[in-house]
């Protein structure tokens, strides 16, 4: 089984409405990730988190919010999908310590029409 | 605020060939990462640089980093078609485990 899971894979939604995308880890990291890959703009950081009572934006998170439900888990949602939001959606792990790398989730694809 | 630039952004070889991939970053820092993006695909770690001068290699694939520079390079020898892919590099910044990443470089290896 992979240690580092996201649902959905795919995921068509409507403007105005409110989706959640979800993250799962095995690895017993307590670090966790979001970020939206864009062509051409390399990934960038949504929400991070360190634990599950600590909760950071990233460079991006203006129409996003967070919650992590416990250490092996980290959702996203978006209140109010509007079609800018179009986009591929990583999740990532990360172990305590320096120069620890991250593992990354198979991706979740979010058209917003 | 961290900007990290890759060259060249598209990248088309012959097999046999070398090339070299470089990652520029604006900001001090000695913790960079490179990975790979096969299409359609996530990400995986290819390298991990945690000082300056470090040189590390797997296979046909060597990444460096030169902090003073503020530069990393992904060096491909002998490319073959299974090479083609995205490479990213990433730097983190000294006072987290934020990742910076840069735009990517998407590489195809030609017969």
């Amino acid at each position: 089984d992979a240690d580092v899971t996201q649902t959905p894979r795919n995921r068509i939604t409507k403007t105005g409405k409110r989706i959640m995308l979800e993250c799962s880890q095995t690895k017993g990291h307590d670090r966790m990730y979001w970020y939206r890959q864009d062509p051409g703009l390399g990934l960038r950081l949504i929400y991070y988190s360190f634990d599950v009572k600590d909760i950071n934006k990233g460079e991006i998170s203006d129409g996003y919010s967070v919650s992590r439900q416990a250490q092996a888990k980290f959702s996203l949602s978006l209140e109010s999908a509007i079609p800018n939001q179009t986009a591929l959606y990583f999740c990532a792990t990360s172990d305590l310590g320096w120069g620890e790398t991250q593992y990354f989730g198979p991706g979740t694809r979010l058209l917003v029409l | 605020e961290l900007k990290v630039e890759q060259n060249p952004l598209f990248l088309s070889m012959q097999e046999g060939k070398n090339y070299t991939i470089y990652c520029n970053y604006s900001t001090t820092s000695d913790r960079l990462y490179w990975y790979r993006q096969d299409p359609g695909k996530s990400l995986e770690s290819l390298f991990v640089l945690l000082s300056n001068g470090a040189v590390k290699q797997e296979g046909r694939l060597m990444a460096s980093l030169d902090t003073k520079a503020r530069l990393s390079t992904l060096h491909i020898t002998a490319a073959v078609h299974d090479l083609s892919a995205t490479y990213f590099c990433a730097v983190e910044e000294t006072s987290g485990s934020r990742l910076t990443f840069g735009e990517g470089t998407q590489l195809t290896v030609n017969p």
